[in-house]
Order: structure tokens, then sequence, then C-alpha cells
């Protein structure tokens, strides 16, 4: 498809587990981004990816989380001793972001939803 | 004082009749996004707008700079434009997402 896509859809996992997100984003798309939003709650900027500078991780919320990109493209959150807290809806975005960050529109993959029992 | 701020925080209304959601922001921004999240959860943006006016179908986005505010506007609504409609501005690098508007329109 022409779209970002994300996988897995639906995760649950053990409280204490390590669990592997994945985006796939728009062909050509040089901005990445990674999100969270939990339940009853707005939507929480987590990383971002432009080309090949170093990434913005201000808004990772602990060392346990960390992300990569490879080759430019394909990007993995990774969620090291997962908690009940870490339960959400893990949403990626891409664009074709040149001048800096958010100048141009951000597509959405439809989400990982993440539940640490 | 949030960042982003959205009015109304919910909204109901019939078929056919013509909506407007505002969104007023307290810092220097160049674009302003909004984007609509469906009941199920996905995330569609809609506009990404710096000045003036964007029209998409039914949907139409304004913004004032001067004034730092922004509205979508809806016309001719129908039930399947209920969801959340969420306005988010850049601001050190980062998205400053406002709370968003949750939309039912009735048929």
């Amino acid at each position: 498809g022409a779209g970002v896509s994300q996988s897995p859809s639906n995760k649950v996992t053990e409280k204490g587990k390590d669990v592997e997100l994945r985006c796939d984003p728009i062909s050509g798309h040089t901005a990445l981004y990674w999100y969270r939003q939990s339940l009853g709650q707005g939507l929480e900027f987590l990383i971002y990816f432009q080309g090949n500078s170093a990434p913005d991780k201000s808004g990772l919320p602990s060392d346990r989380f960390s992300a990569e990109r490879t080759g430019g493209s394909v990007s993995t959150l990774t969620i090291q001793r997962t908690q009940q807290e870490d339960s959400a809806v893990y949403l990626c975005a891409s664009s074709s972001d040149i001048a800096g960050f958010s100048t141009d529109t951000q597509y959405f993959g439809p989400g990982t939803r993440l539940t640490v029992l | 004082k949030n960042e982003v701020e959205q009015s109304p925080q919910n909204l109901t209304a019939q078929e056919g009749e013509f909506i407007t959601i505002n969104c007023s922001y307290s810092v220097g921004i160049s674009a302003l996004h909004w984007l609509q999240q469906h009941p199920g959860g996905g995330i569609v943006s809609l506009f990404m707008l710096s000045s003036g006016k964007k029209k998409h179908g039914r949907l139409i986005a304004t913004i004032n700079i001067q004034e730092k505010h922004s509205s979508l506007h809806i016309t001719a609504s129908h039930p399947r434009d209920s969801a959340v409609y969420i306005c988010a501005v850049p601001s050190n690098y980062q998205l400053i997402w406002g709370a968003g508007t949750k939309l039912i329109i009735k048929p």
C-alpha cells in the first residue's frame, strides 16, 4: 500500500518483557515520528527522525524506550522491561519534511495497541 | 494555561448543520495541523496550513497568525464526520496537541 504501515496491530505482553514495534513509512518520506496515546489522553510525542540527522529523543519517557531507523526507512520502537503504564496505542507518522519539523503534512499509520498485563 | 486550546470539548449536532471547531495557541508557529481521529483510533491528517484558508471537500480550515487562532469548519455535516478533531502546533521541534473536540453528528 501507499500509506504508513505498522506492525503488529495489537500486542499483549507480560510486565517485564521487551517489545518491538515496527513502522514502515511512506516511500521517500525523510521524516518519521513516533507518538503514543494512552487511554483517555491526548497524543504524546516520543521521537523524531529526519534523514540522517541524529534523532530528537526528547519525548522518550524513560531509558527503557529506544528507537532506531535503519537505512532511512523502517523504524523500530523498542520498549524494555515493559510496565503496565506503557499500555497505549503507539502511532507512527511520516512526512516529506525538508525544511524542519512539522512543516509538512504528517501521514499516520494505524497504530499498534500495546497492552501490558 | 495550555499552549493549545480547543473549543468546544464536545459537540453534538444534527446532520446537515454547519460545524465550527476552534483552536487557539500561545506559541509562535510556522504551521498548524488539523487531524481527525476516528472511533477506531485511526488518525488522518486533514490540513497543514500556515496562512489563510484551505478547503478540501466539505472541510475548510482557516488560520489567523496575528490572532493565533484557527478554525475548522464542516459544511453539510454527516454522521460519518463523527470523530475527534485535533489541532496541533509545532514548538521547539515538538508538536503540541490540543485536547481534541469530540464531534457527534446525529442522523
